[in-house]
């Protein structure tokens, strides 16, 4: 079965700094896709960042970069500069094939300081 | 174009009655995904539907819950004789032909049973 971890359940950053949240994720597939989605307290569902596992190169969206280790199945998600918009609910997430449901982690909280 | 549309935003049913939620997904979208958070949880996938049809039900309760996707209108989620335990956000996600791993999500129901 699918299953993905997020082993931080919360995080902090200082304000301009940068942070790193984990994901590891479990599969037998050869091609699939993984997700970093942002659920700010309104709830909304925000993609942040996505990485097709047959690409070697890590995506990057201006921010928000991403470590991807097919060997390793770990796909972190670094923020630099981070913001005090950043603060939300990270949610790592991977579909395994097309048109098939995605299989979310449990998110890690991160918490922004001025 | 625009985006997944959830109504209502908010429901509040006591114990026992009938819960309907809605989703109209983007233009052209004809998958429908179903998901259910529970407080402090991340998303769990409920059901997969294409028109008229569904697809994957893996997610969702035995008893209470149906959903459907009719060929006119949008996707209904019908959740009968609600329990406490069944208070939770929902999202809809649609997904284009031409989209094999994405999802767009709506904004979600917040259910809340008194």
């Amino acid at each position: 079965a699918q299953t993905v971890t997020q082993s931080q359940p919360e995080m902090s950053v200082q304000e301009a700094e940068t942070v790193t949240l984990s994901c590891t994720y479990d599969t037998s597939e050869s091609d699939y896709y993984l997700f970093w989605y942002k659920q700010p307290p309104s709830r909304q569902m925000i993609l942040v960042i996505r990485q097709e596992a047959y690409k070697q190169q890590n995506a990057t969206e201006n921010r928000f970069s991403v470590n991807f280790q097919k060997a390793a199945k770990s796909f972190s998600l670094k923020i630099s500069d981070s913001q005090l918009g950043d603060a939300a609910m990270y949610f790592c997430a991977q579909v395994k094939t097309s048109y098939d449901k995605v299989i979310f982690g449990p998110g890690t909280s991160l918490s922004v300081i001025p | 174009n625009a985006g997944v549309m959830q109504n209502p935003r908010h429901l509040v049913r006591r114990r026992g009655q009938e819960a309907r939620l809605r989703c109209s997904p983007m233009k052209g979208h004809s998958h429908v995904y179903w998901y259910r958070q529970l407080p402090e949880e991340g998303l769990k996938f409920m059901v997969y539907l294409q028109k008229e049809n569904i697809i994957d039900e893996s997610g969702m309760p035995k008893e209470r819950f149906s959903a459907e996707f009719p060929k006119e209108g949008p996707s209904i989620l019908r959740i009968q004789q609600v329990v406490r335990g069944d208070s939770a956000a929902y999202f809809c996600a649609s997904q284009g032909t031409g989209d094999k791993y994405e999802q767009y999500f709506g904004p979600g129901t917040r259910l809340t049973v008194t």
